[in-house]
């Protein structure tokens, strides 16, 4: 069964930089084609996508990255084959940082080409404050 | 950016009851619209790919209809499981969105 599961500080100082792992168990990272991706949720607010990076067996196309462009100059999302584990990087943060962040992997339908968010963390709280 | 706009924001619904929630997308996504189940502090679920296509393992009691910038979860019969805040969310482009969430309570 794979699983997914966030690791990181769960306290940030405003103008830090938020570093969290999410550590894949139960299958290869790099098997098939999948988007590891971030996700966050404030306090009483909706889910936010991040962005995500793409593995898949076929080398040329592994560690292509997408951001969301309200986020984009401050996010690096990367992934680690040895370790089996992917990573999120924030920098200057701030208090409207402060968010529950999940890991996940955007699976995509044999048929239509349907990408979807089929395998979730159970989340981690990040708070930045002084 | 692609809106998505769900309603009701909450609902209140006893077991055994058919449950419909509504999502609306600011501009045609095809079938390009995922559906989601969320408990407190756990991992959100996946129900519903493609519209309408069911996760593996997800009960039969849900389902998903829908193209274009309208479309429906329905829970046919409520089960005290299915207490939970659902959400919508495209993958027609980047950045992918969310609905804001319907949370179904217990009436």
């Amino acid at each position: 069964q794979v699983q997914l599961q966030e690791s990181g500080p769960g306290l940030v100082k405003p103008s830090q930089t938020l570093s969290l792992t999410c550590t894949v168990s139960g299958a290869s990272i790099t098997s098939g084609s999948s988007h590891w991706t971030w996700i966050r949720q404030p306090a009483g607010k909706g889910l936010e996508w991040i962005g995500h990076v793409y593995t898949s067996g076929r080398a040329y196309a592994s560690g292509t990255t997408n951001y969301n462009p309200s986020l984009k100059s401050r996010v690096t999302i990367s992934v680690d084959t040895s370790k089996n584990q992917f990573s999120l990087t924030l920098n200057s943060v701030t208090a409207a940082d402060t968010a529950v962040y999940y890991c996940a992997r955007g699976g995509i339908s044999w048929t239509g080409g349907y990408w979807y968010f089929d395998l979730w963390g159970r989340g981690t709280l990040v708070t930045v404050s002084s | 950016d692609i809106q998505m706009t769900q309603s009701p924001p909450s609902l209140s619904a006893s077991v055994g009851d058919r449950v419909t929630i509504s999502c609306r997308a600011s501009q045609s996504i095809s079938r390009f619209l995922n559906w989601y189940q969320h408990k407190p502090g756990k991992a959100p679920n996946l129900l519903i790919y493609a519209a309408s296509s069911l996760q593996s393992g997800v009960p039969s009691r849900f389902s998903g209809s829908g193209s274009g910038t309208d479309f429906t979860l329905i829970i046919s019969s409520l089960q005290p499981e299915d207490f939970a805040t659902y959400y919508c969310q495209q993958s027609y482009d980047t950045p992918y969105t969310f609905g804001q969430g319907t949370e179904l309570e217990i009436k």
